[in-house]
């Protein structure tokens, strides 16, 4: 079945390290993105990648990292350098075209101990 | 940057009654998607809207796709339990700003809808 793939799904972090996220889709989609979400919260951009080698800060990408290597691969490194981590995290990808739709992994819940 | 504004943030209703909510923009979008999140999992493609004044339904939803194409609006008829979760719409440009834009998906902050039995 195609779909977005995050893991895992719960996560906990000691302060001071950093912890990598993965996502990984067998959509063939160009375009891939990492929100953050906050309890009852709406969707916040970290990082978007287009297309394979290339990615742009969304509007929160402080004390956040990617690599885009693989077309189906885009993790997500939070460092220590974040200062408020604790969120959950989703994944999503689409085409790099007009239109388009994205579709989210089921997210990982991050909590720092 | 472009920015999409949700509303209402919450609502609490009775099950069967009708929901309705709606996003709008400064700016021009050339497709509206809404997305609903089950607590805890990552938000689901509810419905697709890609021409201005688009009526579009799935079941028991109906969205809209703005004349002005600043706005979209998301109804809900009979609600029943099942239907509680975080409702969120997107808005694309399409328009090739540099490149850097073209495909880029903007999300609204979401509406929080709480059914009673």
């Amino acid at each position: 079945d195609g779909g977005i793939t995050q893991s895992p799904k719960y996560l906990f972090r000691k302060e001071g390290q950093n912890v990598t996220l993965s996502c990984e889709q067998n959509l063939n989609h160009d375009a891939m993105y990492w929100y953050r979400q906050d309890p009852g919260q709406g969707l916040r951009l970290i990082y978007y990648s287009q297309i394979v080698n290339d990615f742009q800060k969304g509007d929160i990408a402080e004390g956040y990292s990617v690599s885009r290597e693989k077309k189906e691969s885009f993790p997500l490194t939070v460092t220590s350098a974040q200062k408020n981590p604790t969120a959950f995290y989703l994944c999503a990808s689409s085409r790099w075209s007009h239109p388009t739709e994205a579709f989210f992994g089921q997210g990982t819940r991050l909590t720092v101990v | 940057g472009q920015q999409l504004n949700q509303s209402p943030q919450s609502m609490f209703i009775q099950e069967g009654e009708d929901v309705s909510m709606n996003c709008t923009s400064s700016s021009i979008f050339n497709t509206w998607l809404w997305y609903k999140q089950d607590p805890g999992e990552g938000p689901v493609l509810l419905i697709a809207l890609y021409k201005a004044g688009e009526l579009t339904s799935n079941g028991r939803l109906t969205a809209q796709f703005g004349i002005t194409r600043k706005d979209s609006f998301l109804n809900i008829s009979a609600s029943i339990p099942s239907d509680v979760g975080i409702y969120f719409c997107a808005g694309q440009t399409g328009r090739d700003a540099g490149g850097t834009s073209y495909g880029k998906l903007t999300f609204g902050q979401g509406t929080i809808l709480t059914v009673h039995p």
